[in-house]
């Protein structure tokens, strides 16, 4: 089955500073490469999705690309906030199943 | 308001005490699915179900069951639960395909003595 691993397992960044996380997945049949962002004692919630038709998506301050022939996409937040600070999945999906990664905890330190 | 709802939030029950944990969701959805959240290694999926009586396993669904009788509900069962299922436990839901956003409930924290 799929395998999804997510690096870095935590990330501290100044405010104003840029965070990347990447990930990397094992099934070339996935298709769907989602993100999602949970704060803490919260659900997650989509932030940001991509779909293999697509090398690269922004949305505002957020971004995410993906090279399938590596299998690795990443996330890419600019001008952090302390607001940004959350744990992040990845995920991929290769039809009726989504496999997360392990998560990035997300500091933004003011 | 588009909500998943879940019951209970938090439970504290004991080796081999049956229990059902509910999932309810009101967008007419047809994919749901059970996962189960641990430090470090993410969300697992437990187990899915792409329509009514349409149901499959996910990663980890060894000592789980689900049932998938209406289209709104997707329960949760733990026959002979252990505490090595001590976990944080979300339901979520989405429309078909499996390509847009899965709507996740607010959580059940389980804990197994």
């Amino acid at each position: 089955g799929e395998n999804v691993e997510q690096h870095p397992s935590t990330l501290s960044v100044q405010e104003g500073d840029s965070a990347v996380i990447k990930c990397t997945y094992s099934d070339s049949a996935s298709n769907y490469f989602p993100w999602y962002k949970q704060e803490l004692g919260k659900r997650p919630q989509l932030i940001i999705d991509i779909r293999s038709n697509v090398g690269e998506k922004k949305d505002q301050r957020i971004a995410v690309t993906l090279n399938k022939t590596a299998k690795h996409f990443s996330l890419h937040i600019t001008e952090t906030q302390p607001e940004d600070s959350a744990v992040y999945f990845c995920a991929a999906s290769a039809g009726n199943k989504l496999t997360f990664g392990g998560g990035t905890r997300v500091l933004v330190k003011p | 308001e588009a909500q998943v709802t879940q019951n209970p939030r938090y439970l504290i029950t004991v080796t081999g005490k049956k229990l059902t944990v509910t999932c309810s969701q009101n967008m007419n959805h047809e994919y749901m699915s059970w996962y189960r959240q641990d430090p470090g290694l993410g969300l697992r999926q437990i187990y899915y179900s792409m329509n009514v009586e349409v149901t499959d396993k996910g990663d980890v669904p060894e000592g789980y069951k689900v049932s998938r009788k209406e289209k709104r509900n997707f329960p949760l069962i733990l026959e002979s639960p252990s505490p090595n299922q001590t976990s944080l436990y979300f339901c979520a839901s989405s429309s078909l395909p499996l390509r847009e956003t899965q709507y996740f409930g607010p959580g059940t924290r389980l804990l197994v003595l």
